[in-house]
């Protein structure tokens, strides 16, 4: 039982490349979320989505996109990279009202 | 839009003293939730508090919640080295949890 999968874990990208993290979980949650992590900043949300199908803006959207593919999968993109984007991006799940299962983390730096 | 402040952000504890950390919020909420995070690693779920009033304890940590006062407190006792690590306390809104900063704690001998 994998729980929550991030892919990659570590990303080197130029200014102006593209990639996409994906995220799979196995645990038939309904909801899917978004987050980067920053020294001295917690957690902030990008995106999320409630249910297959949906998608909704988090706190910090900007310069990312994201694609609910099925109930499993949930892939955050970067369509052109830039220095701010260099951080920890984690994937989480949850049932509604409850905590939040976080995978292990994709590291992305941004020359 | 809520707000939620953690104090203090770093603590440095000898071991076998008593620690609190603060979690303070903005907005009213009945759902608030305790992390911990090892340095490079994910973060794992601590307590989950769903109501006013609400106290969990597991080991040397004890957290309780005070929706009144928008206030969640964690607590340490008789601090040991493996509690060393990072604690966020997150606050449910609209369906989205909202994270504090963090706290960095670290135990010395």
């Amino acid at each position: 039982n994998a729980g929550v999968t991030q892919t990659p874990k570590f990303q080197v990208l130029k200014t102006g490349q593209s990639m996409t993290l994906q995220c799979a979980q196995d645990m038939n949650h309904n909801s899917m979320y978004w987050y980067r992590q920053d020294p001295g900043m917690g957690l902030r949300l990008i995106y999320y989505s409630a249910s297959e199908g949906t998608t909704d803006k988090g706190e910090v959207p900007n310069g990312y996109n994201v694609s609910r593919l099925n109930k499993r999968e949930f892939s955050l993109r970067l369509e052109s990279a830039a220095p701010s984007q260099t951080s920890v991006y984690f994937c989480a799940t949850n049932y509604p009202d409850r905590e939040l299962f976080f995978g292990e983390g994709s590291r992305l730096t941004v020359l | 839009e809520l707000k939620v402040e953690q104090n203090p952000l770093f603590l440095s504890m000898q071991e076998g003293k008593n620690y609190t950390i603060y979690c303070n919020y903005s907005t009213t909420s009945d759902r608030l939730y305790w992390y911990r995070q090892d340095p490079g690693k994910s973060l794992e779920s601590l307590f989950v508090l769903l109501s006013n009033g609400a106290v969990k304890q597991e080991g040397r940590l004890m957290a309780s919640l005070d929706t009144k006062a928008r206030l969640s407190t964690l607590h340490i006792t008789a601090a040991v080295h493996d509690l060393s690590a990072t604690y966020f306390c997150a606050v449910e809104y609209g369906n989205k949890l909202v994270f504090g900063a963090g706290t960095i704690l670290r135990v010395k001998s």
